[in-house]
């Protein structure tokens, strides 16, 4: 079946480092691809997708691209903010199917320290 | 204001007993879902639903039971509770096709 791995569990940055976190993905077809972010109690909040090779998604600063030959999407940003503490799931779903039905990676916590 | 309410907030509950998870979205979407966070599985779809009626359903137990009583109400029904049901359990939403599913905060619900 289709699956979702992020590399890292855990990152801890400071302020204005440079955050990558990678994201790769084992699905048939064309799926499409997401970032989503969740702060303590509450629920997951979309950050941004892509549909298509190349494309590249972006929001608040944060963007990825759908790279379909190494079958990746990593998520980065130039300057982390201690705001950006948070978790961050990289999701997947398939386009001529069901695009609700999101299969996600298990999340990387993202700790910025001032 | 939250478009997608979800009731209660916390929930506990004794196990064997049967418990009603409520979500109302008011942002004009036409699919629900239901997904369940818990420390094995982070994030784990269960259930959606177009137009009210029942397109996937991810959940092997028949314990859980999603009903729609109007187009922007999805509710889940869960009985015969037990303590592995433990877990947040998040009502999302989508215009259905072309958009990424908007989550609500969430029912986290304590089996004991």
């Amino acid at each position: 079946g289709d699956s979702v791995t992020q590399t890292e569990g855990q990152v801890a940055l400071s302020e204005e480092d440079f955050l990558t976190i990678h994201c790769n993905y084992s699905a048939s077809g064309y799926p499409a691809l997401f970032w989503y972010v969740q702060y303590p109690g509450e629920g997951p909040q979309f950050l941004f997708r892509a549909s298509r090779d190349k494309e590249k998604g972006s929001s608040r600063g944060f963007e990825a691209t759908y790279d379909k030959g190494t079958t990746s999407f990593h998520l980065r940003k130039a300057s982390v903010q201690e705001s950006d503490s948070a978790v961050y799931y990289c999701a997947l779903a398939q386009m001529n199917y069901n695009q609700g039905k999101l299969i996600f990676g298990q999340g990387t916590k993202l700790s910025i320290k001032p | 204001d939250p478009k997608i309410i979800q009731k209660p907030k916390y929930l506990v509950a004794v196990t064997g007993s049967e418990k009603i998870l409520i979500c109302e979205q008011y942002l004009g979407h036409n699919a629900m879902y239901w997904y369940r966070q818990s420390a094995k599985k982070p994030l784990e779809f269960m259930f959606s639903y177009s137009y009210q009626k029942l397109m996937d359903n991810q959940t092997a137990s028949s314990r859980f039971q999603p009903q729609s009583s109007k187009k922007n109400h999805l509710d889940l029904q869960i009985t015969a509770l037990k303590p592995d049901d433990s877990a947040t359990y998040f009502c999302a939403s989508s215009r259905q096709g072309d958009q990424a599913p908007l989550f609500g905060e969430g029912t986290r619900l304590s089996v004991l």
